[in-house]
């Protein structure tokens, strides 16, 4: 079946630092793969997507490429601030774009310190 | 430009007590989703809906009913509470080919 795992957090960064938070996923033919971002108090917001193989998704800093032949989709930042502190989940929808059914990741919880 | 709206925010129950989870779309969504969020389990599906009038059981279903009597609307239901019910839950809602959008959670208690 469906399956999407990332690592454990939580994940503890100075700002300025490098950030890599590593998402490898199990899906039968071509899912469309996602980047959700949760603050203290609120409920997902879709971070970055990405639909096809080779795809890369950014926005606000962060980047993840749909990596096809080593089923992953690793999340990173280059310079991290403190306002990123959040938790992060990987996600997949087996059908192309998103919608019926998306398979979310335990989460990774970064945290990062001034 | 609300999204998705879910009521009440916070609710504390005791053990017995019923009650309803009430979630809101004005985006015209067909889909809709009902989860918990759990310390270390990340979300899980409790019941979905595919359209006004239709639902089905996700992955955590027992405990919990639902309807969706109008599109815009997805009722969760707790017949009787129970402390293993204590939890955030989250509605969720999208169309095809589009990511889901969440609500901000209603964090309920059950003592």
């Amino acid at each position: 079946g469906n399956s999407v795992t990332q690592m454990e957090g939580p994940v503890t960064l100075s700002e300025e630092a490098f950030l890599t938070i590593n998402c490898t996923y199990t899906a039968t033919g071509y899912p469309s793969l996602f980047w959700y971002v949760q603050y203290p108090g609120e409920g997902l917001q879709l971070l970055l997507k990405a639909t096809k193989a080779d795809d890369k998704g950014s926005n606000k800093g962060f980047e993840a490429t749909y990596r096809k032949e080593t089923t992953s989709f690793h999340l990173e930042k280059g310079s991290v601030q403190v306002s990123d502190s959040a938790v992060y989940f990987c996600a997949l929808s087996p059908n192309r774009g998103g919608g019926f059914k998306t398979i979310f990741g335990a989460g990774t919880r970064l945290f990062v310190k001034a | 430009n609300a999204g998705v709206t879910q009521t009440p925010k916070f609710r504390v129950l005791k053990t017995g007590q019923s009650m309803t989870l009430l979630c809101a779309q004005d985006m015209n969504h067909e889909y809709m989703y009902w989860y918990r969020q759990d310390p270390g389990m990340g979300l899980r599906l409790i019941h979905y809906s595919v359209g006004e009038g239709t639902t089905a059981k996700g992955e955590v279903p027992d405990g919990y009913n639902v309807s969706r009597l109008k599109k815009q609307n997805f009722l969760l239901g707790l017949e009787s509470a129970a402390p293993s019910q204590t939890s955030v839950y989250f509605c969720a809602s999208t169309s095809i080919n589009q990511p889901q959008h969440f609500g901000d959670g209603t964090r309920l208690s059950i003592l």
